[in-house]
């Protein structure tokens, strides 16, 4: 089983829907993210969480929220989402250590909005 | 200026080739470099980290770095046909460490 899972892994919706893309963990990571992936614009951050009740915006967070549910998940939500909002969306995790830097990905969710 | 800045690619080196892929970053304060490797559609692997100026050899791939010059390069000695790949530099950036700014990626192409 993949230690950063990420569901649904596809998704078509409409425009004006919510939708919730729904990340968990079992490396036991204190920090999770979110990433949006776009052709010729590379990874993005859009959320970014260091505990649970710590959450903090990205570069591009308008039009997104999330929700830290426990250490181990991280969700984000399109409220009302849009077609510029049709991406890849990576959920990542990392441990705070100062050694091994290391962000772990997850399979990543395809979201197309109609 | 973006943070991150590599070139798009498509690079196309013959197999057995080495490949140079190189990276630029604006924040001066930046400690921690990072290359993954990124197939079409799925997510990106961690290859090589580096924090030094200097060289950093792992297997055949070389990852140099030179913070006067705000430069980061990956090579690659004997290309494979399997290294065809988009590859992602990132950088540590400003807010806290483990919270990296990724490059747009420059796409490999090895051919035989």
């Amino acid at each position: 089983d993949a230690d950063v899972t990420q569901t649904p892994r596809n998704r078509i919706t409409k425009t004006g829907k919510r939708i919730m893309l729904e990340c968990s963990q079992t490396k036991g990571h204190d920090r999770m993210y979110w990433y949006r992936q776009d052709p010729g614009l590379g990874l993005r951050l859009i959320y970014y969480s260091f505990d649970v009740k710590d959450i903090n915006k990205g570069e591009i967070s308008d039009g997104y929220s999330v929700s830290r549910q426990a250490q181990a998940k991280f969700s984000l939500s399109l409220e009302s989402a849009i077609p510029n909002q049709t991406a890849l969306y990576f959920c990542a995790t990392s441990n705070g250590e100062l050694s091994g830097n290391t962000i772990y990905f997850g399979e990543g969710s395809w979201l197309t909005v109609v | 200026q973006k943070e991150v800045e590599q070139n798009s690619g498509p690079l196309s080196v013959p197999e057995g080739a080495i490949a140079s892929l190189n990276c630029t970053y604006s924040d001066r304060v930046s400690q921690s470099f990072f290359w993954y490797r990124q197939y079409s559609g799925k997510s990106p692997e961690l290859i090589m980290s580096i924090y030094s100026n200097g060289d950093k050899e792992d297997g055949r791939f070389t990852a140099q770095l030179n913070k006067a010059s705000q430069y980061v390069s990956l090579l690659i000695r004997d290309s494979q046909p399997s290294d065809s790949a988009t590859y992602l530099c990132a950088v540590n950036g400003a807010g806290g460490y483990n919270k990296l700014i990724f490059g747009a990626g420059t796409r490999l192409a090895v051919h035989p």
